[in-house]
């Protein structure tokens, strides 16, 4: 198994650009979960999925977007990109059945 | 009260030496806790599970104390490798995963 795979792995956009996050999972989990990280920051999460077709927003979902039309795939996108999302981006997944969470190797975004 | 609290350190410990230390929860309801490790520049990933009954793996041992609602780490024989960040995780309500920001640990030679 892959685990969790994200792409791309660095990424520099200019402001009011947009962009999409990939992120896919191969272990058939149901959960899924976007979180930012900004250096020496804890984690924040910004959207999660409980199943394909379902999404929900977390503690800072403003200026994103997300789709779960798989159970692999939960893409993040960024519409007209702000200095303020520069960050790195981890995607995660897990069972429906216990709290460990997988995480993907993250997308460094530089928005300037 | 924060969900999960947990103090940012740096703890500068000597190569060999035994650091310890803790993270507070607020939901006196949680049932799942974990310690994750992450190095500088990588994702989380996960150590070791709590258990009521504590755990050992090798040099590090994990301890839950519902009473004061608390979870611990220890790190015997202390190795450079240790160096990290330590992310202490909690079920909160509704279900929710709560992260902790993290203690920084540097191991010194």
């Amino acid at each position: 198994n892959a685990g969790v795979t994200q792409t791309p792995k660095f990424r520099i956009l200019k402001i009011g650009q947009s962009m999409t996050l990939q992120c896919t999972q191969d272990m058939n989990h149901n959960y899924m979960y976007w979180y930012r990280q900004d250096p020496g920051m804890g984690l924040k999460l910004i959207y999660y999925s409980v199943g394909a077709g379902i999404t929900d927003k977390g503690e800072v979902p403003n200026g994103y977007n997300v789709s779960r039309s798989t159970t692999e795939d939960f893409p993040l996108r960024l519409e007209l990109a702000a200095p303020s999302q520069t960050s790195v981006y981890f995607c995660a997944s897990k069972t429906g059945s216990s709290y460990e969470q997988y995480f993907g190797p993250g997308t460094r975004l530089t928005v300037t | 009260r924060k969900e999960v609290e947990q103090d940012p350190g740096p703890f500068n410990v000597p190569e060999g030496a035994t650091v310890a230390f803790n993270c507070t929860y607020s939901n006196s309801a949680s049932q799942s806790f974990f310690w994750y490790r992450q190095d500088c520049r990588k994702e989380p990933k996960l150590l070791m599970s709590v258990y009521s009954s504590g755990n050992e793996d090798g040099r590090f041992t994990a301890q839950l104390n519902r009473a004061s609602q608390y979870i611990s780490l220890l790190i015997r024989d202390s190795k450079l490798s240790d160096s990290a960040t330590y992310l202490c995780v909690v079920n909160g309500r509704d279900d929710k995963i709560i992260f902790g920001k993290g203690t920084r640990l540097h191991i010194l030679p």
